[in-house]
């Protein structure tokens, strides 16, 4: 089955740098990947996602870059700022037609804290 | 507004008592979904439904049971409560397709003692 891995689990940044999340998954046929904020007590919810046939796709401070033959994801946050701190999930869907429908996998997310 | 709820938010149960987890969505949505949060594993799916009368097994759905008898509701069932399965449960719902965004529930916090 699909496995997703994750890293870093802790990222710590200054407001106003970068921040990058990096995301492998297993499965050549997943083809949808979407990334989940979960702020403390909270839902998870998408802040983006992406598609298999598209490298990448941006919303104003966020992007997600998708390399299929490497089967690896990223988010990266541009201009970090102190509500961007959460845990950061991504997720692969198994794209198996005849039954899973898109069963999200998910890592085991990144903790990720902006510094005034 | 269409929404997706959970009750109750809070629950604090004792071994070997049989509890149920309400998951609502308005949507209209035909997937639903179940997942528990635990730290270290992130979410884990439990089961899943693809519509009335679908129910399947997940990765971790040992001492869970769902059913599916409406589009709106997917109640979650622990038949006989383990500590182990203290833990955040987070019901989501989908479109139909492949691939469709997922929205998820505000959560239940679920303490077997």
């Amino acid at each position: 089955g699909e496995n997703v891995e994750q890293h870093p689990s802790t990222l710590s940044v200054q407001e106003g740098d970068s921040a990058v999340i990096k995301c492998t998954y297993s499965d050549s046929a997943s083809n949808y990947f979407p990334w989940y904020k979960q702020e403390l007590g909270k839902r998870p919810q998408l802040i983006i996602d992406i598609r298999s046939n598209v490298g990448e796709k941006k919303d104003q401070r966020i992007a997600v870059t998708l390399n299929k033959t490497a089967k690896h994801f990223s988010l990266h946050i541009t201009e970090t700022q102190p509500e961007d701190s959460a845990v950061y999930f991504c997720a692969a869907s198994i794209a198996d037609y005849g039954g899973s429908q898109g069963n999200l996998i998910f890592g085991k997310g990144t903790k990720l804290s902006v510094k005034p | 507004d269409a929404e997706i709820t959970q009750s109750p938010r809070h629950k604090i149960t004792e071994t070997g008592r049989q509890v149920t987890l309400a998951c609502h969505q308005t949507w209209n949505h035909n997937n639903m979904f179940w997942y528990r949060q635990d730290l270290g594993h992130g979410l884990r799916l439990i089961h899943y439904s693809y519509g009335v009368q679908d129910t399947n097994k997940g990765e971790v759905s040992d001492g869970y049971s769902v059913s599916r008898s409406n589009t709106e509701d997917l109640p979650l069932t622990l038949e006989s409560a383990a500590s182990s399965q203290t833990s955040v449960y987070f019901c989501a719902s989908s479109i139909g397709v492949v691939g469709a965004r997922k929205f998820f529930g505000p959560g239940t916090r679920l303490t077997v003692l």
